[in-house]
């Protein structure tokens, strides 16, 4: 399979504890992105890198949020802290780095915050 | 910022009929993806326009890209059980250099009865 990988699928967690995710992105790809989606809501644009430079953040990510691509192959999204409003689909895709491109999104982690 | 707008949030018909479902931008947009989300699925890339005034199709999906480019409308003929999902309409900002950062609308879930 050479689609986004996403690891793990499922976390649960209690408030107050850091998870970490990982994406592992179609291996062509340089481009890499970091979405959350509640239900019945649209993906909500999080950060993206293009190869390990991360070249935007949301203003809405607060400062327990924090993600790194270090060789910009894959990349891991931590959240310290984690509260309940924590909980969400967290997606990640990948494109190829041109002006107009189409996202391949992975199968997402689901966080539930207890 | 920007907002992207979606109607209807919800849509049921009979297969065989046809559905519409239509994206407002606040802002003018480079180019407009539809992404389609299967229940329990992640966003699927359908298509992208880039010229104002485009119109493609894709078999039984008609897609347009207004004038101003700001607005955009998937148009579905003779609806399947198979079209059963989420549409979301994204597009970056016009102008700028986030490319990569894409803004969806919250989606209009489609229900077909068989």
């Amino acid at each position: 399979d050479t689609g986004v990988s996403q690891d793990p699928r499922h976390k649960i967690t209690k408030r107050g504890q850091n998870v970490t995710f990982r994406c592992d992105p179609i291996s062509e790809h340089n481009r890499l992105y970091w979405y959350r989606q509640t239900l019945g809501q649209g993906p909500e644009f999080l950060t993206y890198f293009q190869n390990e430079a991360q070249l935007e953040k949301s203003r809405l990510l607060s400062d327990r949020f924090s993600a790194e691509r270090p060789k910009g192959s894959f990349s891991t999204l931590e959240i310290q802290r984690t509260e309940q409003g924590d909980s969400a689909m967290y997606l990640c895709a990948s494109s190829f780095q041109r002006e107009y491109n189409e996202q391949f999104f992975g199968p997402g982690t689901r966080l539930t915050v207890l | 910022g920007q907002q992207v707008m979606q109607i209807p949030q919800y849509q049921h018909v009979q297969e065989g009929e046809d559905f519409t479902t239509y994206c407002n931008s606040s802002t003018t947009l480079s180019n407009i993806q539809w992404y389609k989300q299967r229940p329990g699925g992640h966003p699927v890339f359908l298509i992208q326009l880039v010229k104002s005034g485009e119109v493609k199709k894709q078999k039984r999906l008609t897609f347009q890209f207004g004038e101003a480019k700001k607005n955009s409308s998937l148009h579905i003929t003779a609806t399947q059980t198979t079209d059963v999902g989420t549409y979301f309409c994204a597009g970056p900002y016009a102008g700028g250099t986030s490319y990569g950062k894409l803004t969806f609308g919250q989606g209009t879930i489609l229900t077909v009865h068989p």
